[in-house]
């Protein structure tokens, strides 16, 4: 069956800490994957998008994602998050027959 | 890039009523695409909106209940109809370009909420 599942569904962290967001997927075909951010008030939008080659990527706002084959993740991350980083952020896979389904979604909460 | 907009923003729909979502995108398009996304929960996909044909609905989805429009490249609408508490969620509008490779936009959602 394909799917994506993510691990926690709200995390809390201060300013400057280090954050790991964590996606694992049930696929067979061919692994195309995305993580989306939806800021409070605003669309949901690309972060990164992994599809091959070098499986870290670099998306937008120092976010990072790492695709591991043998793990079947792809976890989100960034070293030091800042307040505007709080958001929602839905791990993605992409099934063919421009059909995409998505994560639960982690909802980030950042201290200032 | 493309942006994408959606009418209304919000309803409070009475149970039995109809409601109707519009989708606009800003750029020609290939494929557009509604999504669902209950409280509390991910984005499911209703359906894929064929231009000038039948839209392709996932299962679980019929034509009855969620009827959808797409007389051009950039335009689509999405119709709840009968409305129950059930259907309270936010529905998504959403394009992207014929590869895989292509990003995938979103509009801003429509909160319903049935009372």
């Amino acid at each position: 069956a394909q799917s994506v599942s993510q691990h926690n569904h709200h995390v809390i962290l201060s300013e400057a800490a280090s954050l790991e967001l964590g996606c694992n997927y049930s696929y067979g075909g061919t692994v195309n994957l995305f993580w989306y951010v939806q800021y409070p008030g605003q669309h949901l939008q690309l972060l990164l998008k992994y599809f091959s080659g070098d499986p870290l990527v670099k998306g937008i706002k120092g976010f990072e994602a790492e695709f591991i084959k043998s793990k079947f993740s792809f976890n989100l991350r960034k070293p030091s998050v800042q307040w505007s980083d709080t958001a929602e952020y839905f791990c993605a896979l992409y099934t063919g027959g421009f059909k995409t389904i998505f994560g639960a979604g982690t909802r980030l909460f950042v201290k200032a | 890039s493309a942006v994408i907009s959606q009418k209304p923003s919000r309803d409070i729909c009475q149970r039995g009523t109809s409601l109707t979502i519009q989708c606009q995108v800003d750029s020609q398009v290939t494929m557009m695409f509604w999504y669902r996304q209950q409280p509390g929960q991910s984005l499911t996909l209703i359906a894929t909106a064929n231009q000038g044909s039948e839209a392709t609905y996932e299962s679980g989805f019929v034509i009855d209940k969620f009827p959808i429009s797409r007389p051009n490249l950039t335009f689509s609408t999405l119709t709840v109809s009968n409305m129950s508490p059930e259907d309270s969620s936010i529905y998504l509008c959403s394009a992207t370009g014929l590869s895989s490779t292509d990003t995938q936009y979103f509009g801003p959602g429509t909160r319903l909420t049935v009372l």
